[in-house]
């Protein structure tokens, strides 16, 4: 089976453009996770859907950062305008029902805002 | 404070040692704990789940929770230079788990 898909794997773009950061889900999850991670602040929840629906944005930074899952198995990421800031590794993850604490993350999509 | 704190290392151990790695937690209403290895440049991995207090073992791995302690280790029996890895506790109080910062262990060989 084909684990979490994100994409691209790497992003370097210039300050003030929009970022669209991409996650195919493992069939059969219906929860959907997107984290960021940096040396400074680790492993952090930006936002989690169930079942498509958002559970809790909290973690997302500021108005710039909007999360869409418009399907049972796609979701995207949308940072607009980036600043370098943002620069970090995003990770997307989904897990089955009932068991949210055993995630299966894909490879992440490197950020770099110049 | 920090809901999940671990200490960020490296710790070092020779091959063939026990590596121990700890974790604490801040909220009480946890129920769910888990442990993620981290390879260098890769995703976390699950490798324990524990939900109650005492010790769970998975081949080399044990992990051991005391709730009344809000604390949470690790042990790595027979450890090798593949364990060398960051070991991330994972908390979940609510809906979505809660990440320490990771623990940078390195088997010597």
């Amino acid at each position: 089976d084909a684990g979490v898909i994100q994409s691209p794997r790497h992003e370097v773009t210039e300050m003030g453009q929009e970022v669209t950061l991409r996650c195919k889900l493992i069939s059969g999850h219906n929860s959907l996770f997107w984290y960021r991670q940096t040396m400074m602040r680790g492993l952090e929840l930006l936002i989690y859907f169930n079942n498509n629906v958002p559970i809790d944005d909290s973690g997302m930074p500021e108005d710039r950062f909007s999360a869409k899952m418009p399907n049972a198995s796609f979701s995207t990421l949308k940072i607009q305008p980036s600043e370098p800031r943002d620069s970090a590794v995003y990770f997307c993850a989904s897990s089955l029902p009932g068991v949210g604490g055993e995630l299966f993350f894909g490879e992440g999509s490197r950020l770099t805002v110049l | 404070q920090k809901e999940v704190e671990q200490n960020s290392g490296p710790l070092s151990v020779p091959e063939g040692a026990i590596a121990s790695l700890n974790c604490t937690y801040s909220d009480r209403v946890s129920q769910s704990f888990f442990w993620y290895r981290q390879y260098s440049g890769k995703s976390p991995e699950l490798i324990m789940s524990i939900y109650s207090n005492g010790d769970k073992e998975d081949g080399r791995f044990t992990a051991q929770l005391n709730k009344a302690s809000q604390y949470v280790s690790l042990l790595i029996r027979d450890s090798q230079p593949s364990d060398s890895a960051t070991y991330l506790c994972a908390v979940e109080p609510r809906r979505a788990l809660t990440f320490g910062s990771g623990t940078r262990l390195q088997v010597q060989p």
